[in-house]
């Protein structure tokens, strides 16, 4: 069966550290995968897309990475705030233009 | 501020009202979704309008009734629902018709409970 897993649902992270978090999948070919930041009350905000053919991508503090042969993403956020708590989404979107996301990983940085 | 307005922000209603969800984008795009966001589920893609023309139902229950009378509106009409359609209810908006590779502008939901 088809599935997206993102790490935990929850993580712990202290100020000052790189966060990282995970997106995996089984039996999807995405051929674009994008990542969102949602708060409590809010609807997702786009961050990052991220195309097969890239191994890497970059914006300000965030990198995302894409291994279509593990079949997974990472989220990195470096010098963690405080104010990049929020729940962060993976979604997938396949060659037939599926889109599907995962249940999202809940992110706190401690201070 | 948000681009996406959906109002109203929270709706209380029994399973024989019937109600309506309305979502505006002020930012141009061609293409609006509705999704469904349950506790600990993924979001649920609901109904894709291109262009004003509805291009993917993804088996959503006739008791959600889509409208788009234009590319800046959409509307979720809801009829007879049940208690396991209590949710957020999230509108959404891209640029490209194609454009489920395109990134998603969301609103801020309306949080639906029925009684």
């Amino acid at each position: 069966s088809q599935k997206i897993e993102q790490n935990s649902e929850a993580l712990n992270i202290q100020e000052g550290k790189t966060a990282t978090l995970t997106c995996n999948y089984t039996n999807y070919s995405p051929a674009y995968l994008q990542w969102y930041r949602q708060d409590p009350g809010r609807g997702p905000v786009f961050l990052l897309l991220i195309r097969e053919n890239e191994k890497e991508k970059r914006k300000e503090r965030l990198k995302v990475t894409f291994d279509t042969t593990l079949k997974q993403s990472l989220f990195h956020i470096t010098a963690s705030q405080p104010a990049d708590s929020a729940t962060y989404l993976c979604a997938l979107v396949t060659g037939a233009n599926n889109l599907f996301f995962g249940t999202g990983t809940r992110l706190t940085v401690i201070p | 501020e948000t681009g996406v307005t959906q109002t109203p922000r929270h709706l209380v209603m029994g399973m024989t009202n019937k109600k309506s969800l309305k979502c505006e984008q002020h930012l141009g795009h061609n293409a609006m979704y509705w999704y469904k966001q349950s506790a600990k589920k993924p979001l649920e893609l609901m109904f894709v309008y291109n262009f004003k023309e509805q291009t993917e139902n993804n088996s959503v229950p006739s008791r959600f009734s889509p409208e788009c009378p234009n590319s800046s509106h959409l509307f979720l009409h809801l009829h007879t629902l049940q208690p396991e359609d209590s949710a957020l209810y999230l509108c959404a908006s891209s640029q490209d018709p194609a454009g489920l590779n395109q990134p998603q502008h969301f609103g801020d939901g309306t949080r639906l409970s029925i009684l």
